[in-house]
């Protein structure tokens, strides 16, 4: 079965350090997303992406993100400069469909450390 | 906030009982999905039901939908060992956009 793949599994940094974020999405999907989760907390949105455009983002995106298709498999974070804040595990996410209401399938999660 | 609320927190109950698990949320929806979560790994979807559903059914889970009361619940039946885990509740928009708002989840032990 298809499944969204993530790298790194896990990733430790320093403050001030650039990091990205890897994910291949399930390869017919459409929209791409992601999501964090800081320890002991909900998941919460991040961004969404479709047709090589953010669609939607949270107030946490802001401009220390970004995200890039760069190629017709990789969806990519970019954290510009960490914070001990951004310490969380990172979901990216994908569905099939352009319309509200698809399954989002999520990858196994990269577990980011800012020291 | 639109985010979705589990209840209860936490749950523990023995293998072979059957588990069910309450979200409530704020706003309209398009739909709900139950998703689990073993500790510190990735997010498993389980189960969409559409917001002019009113249950679902897949293998040992039934999912229920009541838009009037804005509240779903989440019944494991003849629980194993292995459902242990967290399990949260997620809405989307009713505008149609995409981003889920999940809950904070129940945590489930079964007990061998």
């Amino acid at each position: 079965e298809p499944e969204v793949t993530q790298t790194p599994s896990h990733q430790v940094t320093q403050m001030g350090q650039e990091v990205i974020l890897r994910c291949v999405p399930i390869s017919n999907h459409l929209y791409f997303y992601w999501y964090r989760q800081i320890l002991g907390q909900k998941v919460e949105f991040l961004v969404s992406f479709y047709n090589n455009e953010i669609s939607e983002k949270s107030e946490i995106f802001d401009d220390q993100f970004s995200v890039e298709r760069p190629d017709g498999s990789n969806f990519t974070l970019k954290i510009r400069s960490t914070k001990l804040e951004d310490s969380a595990m990172y979901f990216c996410a994908s569905s099939e469909g352009i319309l509200g209401g698809e399954t989002q399938y999520f990858g196994p999660g990269t577990r980011l450390l800012v020291l | 906030s639109q985010q979705g609320e589990e209840d209860p927190q936490a749950l523990s109950i023995q293998e072979g009982e059957n588990a069910t698990m309450n979200c409530s949320y704020k706003t309209s929806i398009n739909n709900l999905q139950w998703y689990r979560q073993n500790s510190g790994r990735g997010l498993v979807h389980l189960i969409l039901i559409r917001s002019n559903e009113r249950e679902k059914h897949s293998g040992r889970l039934r999912v229920t939908l009541d838009t009037s009361k804005k509240s779903s619940s989440l019944l494991i039946t003849a629980s194993r060992a292995a459902d242990t885990a967290s399990y949260f509740c997620a809405t989307d928009a009713w505008t149609g956009a995409n981003n889920l708002f999940f809950g904070t989840g129940t945590r489930l032990t079964v007990i061998p």
